[in-house]
């Protein structure tokens, strides 16, 4: 069955590192979209990509961070400059289209520490 | 804003009990309901979704009904299992505006042999 693989599962960074997280979406969705859940809170929303673009983000979403998808497979999320309180769990997730169900990755645990 | 009030765990149920997750939510117009679930060490999984008012969403045993007058979609299953063990968490989609996942916090239940 198709998944959405996400690498790498956990990764400590120093603070004011550069860190990008990387996942591959399933190959015949066209959304993707980046989540994340910091410890004992809701999972959030970070971002939504389609078409080469942003086509939503939320105010998390500042200009320390950016998505990219260089190739026909990877979808990534850099962080420019990480602080203490970006340590959470990130999730990667595609859907078929606008508005269907997402399919999430496992996960990349992030600490900076 | 649109959100989504789950119940709070952690809940610990013995082999076989009756399961009741509870979640509300608020939005404006008539989302899309999803229950996911997070195994130990696993990404997100859509377990069942319901897409309008009265739809009831199945999976594996578990099931939940969208009642729009109560705006509701409590998670239940009539006999648990030990591999039932996970987090489960309520979410709506907007339909027709946003294309991003409102999370409740999650809730934490335990199955004990």
């Amino acid at each position: 069955e198709p998944e959405v693989t996400q690498t790498p599962s956990h990764q400590v960074t120093q603070m004011g590192q550069e860190v990008i997280l990387r996942c591959v979406p399933i190959s015949n969705h066209l959304y993707f979209y980046w989540y994340r859940q910091i410890l004992g809170q809701k999972v959030e929303f970070l971002v939504s990509f389609y078409n080469n673009e942003i086509s939503e983000k939320s105010e998390i979403f500042d200009d320390q961070f950016s998505v990219e998808r260089p190739d026909g497979s990877n979808f990534t999320l850099k962080i420019r400059s990480t602080k203490l309180e970006d340590s959470a769990m990130y999730f990667c997730a595609s859907s078929p289209g606008r508005n269907t169900e997402a399919f999430f990755g496992q996960g990349t645990r992030l600490t900076v520490v | 804003g649109d959100s989504v009030t789950q119940m709070e765990g952690p809940v610990t149920l013995s082999e076989e009990a009756f399961l009741t997750i509870n979640c509300t939510y608020t939005a404006t117009g008539y989302p899309s309901l999803f229950w996911y679930v997070q195994y130990p060490g696993e990404g997100l999984q859509l377990l069942l979704k319901a897409t309008k008012a009265d739809d009831k969403g199945s999976n594996k045993g578990f099931e939940a009904t969208y009642r729009k007058e109560t705006t509701s979609f409590h998670l239940e299953k009539g006999s648990v299992q030990v591999s039932d063990s996970a987090v489960y968490f309520c979410a709506l989609l907007f339909q027709g505006g946003s294309e991003k996942l409102v999370f409740g916090k999650g809730t934490k239940l335990t199955v004990n042999p």
